[in-house]
């Protein structure tokens, strides 16, 4: 069956340091891949998606790029800012439209 | 544009009674979703709806859980009689049908079982 395997949390970093959470999926055909993210006591907010091999999401200075042949979705960002804590969950869709999701990684972002 | 509603945001009850959660989906989102998300664990989906038909209720405990969509629009989910393992924040999200969607969550109701 279709899987997402996240890194346990959690992430606690610097202000302005280089953020990366890695995933990893297992899926039969060809998912497409999101990151949501949870900022206390709110939803969940899709963060970026890609939905073919080596597509590259990105938003609000994160990206992910689809990787087939790893079978990977890494989430980075350059220079995280306090505002950036929160829960991140990686997820795919297979085409049914309900989302597998990974079980999210916690990031604590310190000033 | 408005967001998915749920409600209530919290409850408490007591193991062996029945609670009920209220979803209403974002306007003309024909595909709506019920995830369960236990602490500590990504959501896990419960049940999938195309308009008022059920797509998917495979991880659905069915003796105890039950689900329904109103005319294809707000739905209830609804637990009878509730257990301890049933303490989870209860999602409810929806959709666009057709092309690759984005879902849209709503806060959640956490539940606590005690």
């Amino acid at each position: 069956g279709n899987s997402v395997t996240q890194m346990e949390g959690p992430v606690t970093l610097s202000e302005e340091a280089f953020l990366t959470i890695n995933c990893t999926y297992t899926a039969t055909g060809y998912p497409s891949l999101f990151w949501y993210v949870q900022y206390p006591g709110e939803g969940l907010q899709l963060l970026l998606k890609a939905t073919k091999a080596d597509d590259k999401g990105s938003n609000k200075g994160f990206e992910a790029t689809y990787r087939k042949e790893t079978t990977s979705f890494h989430l980075e960002k350059g220079s995280v800012q306090v505002s950036d804590s929160a829960v991140y969950f990686c997820a795919l869709d297979t085409g049914r439209r309900a989302l597998t999701f990974g079980s999210g990684t916690r990031l604590q972002v310190q000033p | 544009e408005a967001g998915v509603a749920q409600s209530p945001r919290y409850k408490i009850i007591e193991k062996r009674q029945s609670v009920a959660f209220w979803c209403n989906p974002i306007s003309g989102h024909a595909t709506l979703y019920w995830y369960q998300q236990i602490l500590g664990q990504g959501p896990k989906l419960l049940i999938q709806f195309q308009n008022n038909g059920v797509v998917d209720d495979s991880q659905l405990p069915k003796d105890r859980f039950s689900a329904e969509r109103l005319k294809g629009v707000d739905s209830t989910l609804k637990i009878q009689p509730a257990k301890l393992e049933d303490s989870a924040v209860y999602l409810c999200a929806s959709s666009l049908s057709g092309g690759s969607p984005q879902a849209f969550f709503g806060q959640g109701t956490r539940l606590t079982v005690v």
